[in-house]
């Protein structure tokens, strides 16, 4: 039972444009919200978070938008660049789990010059 | 500098046999994880561990096993019950820093493929 969507595999975009990406979740008791980017062979690395408390988290690039009504989770990336290429996994906790993350399938961003 | 180093980072074995893989952090972290990723299917949560001594089962811990005698190794073992071995498998840790927040701190991985 997926506790973490992310429906869409795959998304390409040009070099300068906005990359966005989406996850929806099913619990609306998950306290905080992450994303983390991975390259191939390589472990995955966090990239942003939120509260569920905070409706966005902005860190250069990147803006994380949360929809708790919706409980819809969305990453913004603008402007793409080359080097964004990557897997894009979103995560989510539930405080009383002891820390433990859910993570989606994850998406496929390649950015294109 | 502190990390979380996996060995061995690609490593081939014959159907049946028990393979170990190691994982060693130094940033004095009190939790470990193993995941498991398989293409299309995301990181899947294999063990976990909030302290030494102490470790329970994820969502895919049939086939496998772990220890924690020493605060800095998890090593995981991957049993000849596990039914579908090949993966990649990832190591993490979590720190006092990030316990509310959830983050983890991952390795680089060890691909396992079993011929």
């Amino acid at each position: 039972d997926q506790q973490v969507k992310q429906n869409s595999p795959s998304l390409s975009v040009q070099e300068g444009r906005i990359s966005i990406l989406n996850c929806d979740y099913t619990n609306s008791m998950f306290d905080y919200f992450l994303w983390y980017k991975k390259y191939p062979a390589e472990g995955p690395t966090f990239l942003i978070s939120i509260s569920s408390i905070k409706d966005k988290n902005e860190d250069g690039r990147f803006t994380v938008f949360l929809n708790k009504s919706a409980k819809h989770l969305s990453l913004h990336i603008v402007p793409s660049q080359p080097g964004d290429s990557a897997v894009y996994f979103c995560a989510v906790l539930r405080g009383s789990t002891l820390g433990r993350l859910y993570f989606g399938r994850g998406t496929q961003l390649t950015v294109w010059p | 500098d502190g990390g979380i180093t996996q060995s061995p980072k690609y490593l081939f074995r014959k159907e049946g046999q028990n393979v170990t893989l190691s994982c060693e952090q130094n940033l004095n972290h009190d939790a470990m994880y193993w995941y498991r990723q398989d293409p299309g299917q995301g990181l899947r949560l294999i063990y976990y561990s909030q302290i030494v001594n102490d470790f329970q089962k994820g969502d895919i811990a049939e086939g496998y096993s772990v220890s924690r005698e020493k605060k800095e190794s998890f090593p995981l073992t991957v049993t000849s019950a596990q039914k579908n071995p090949t993966a990649f498998y990832l190591c993490a840790s979590k720190g006092q820093e990030t316990a509310n927040t959830g983050e983890l701190f991952f390795g680089e991985g060890s691909r396992l493929t079993v011929l």
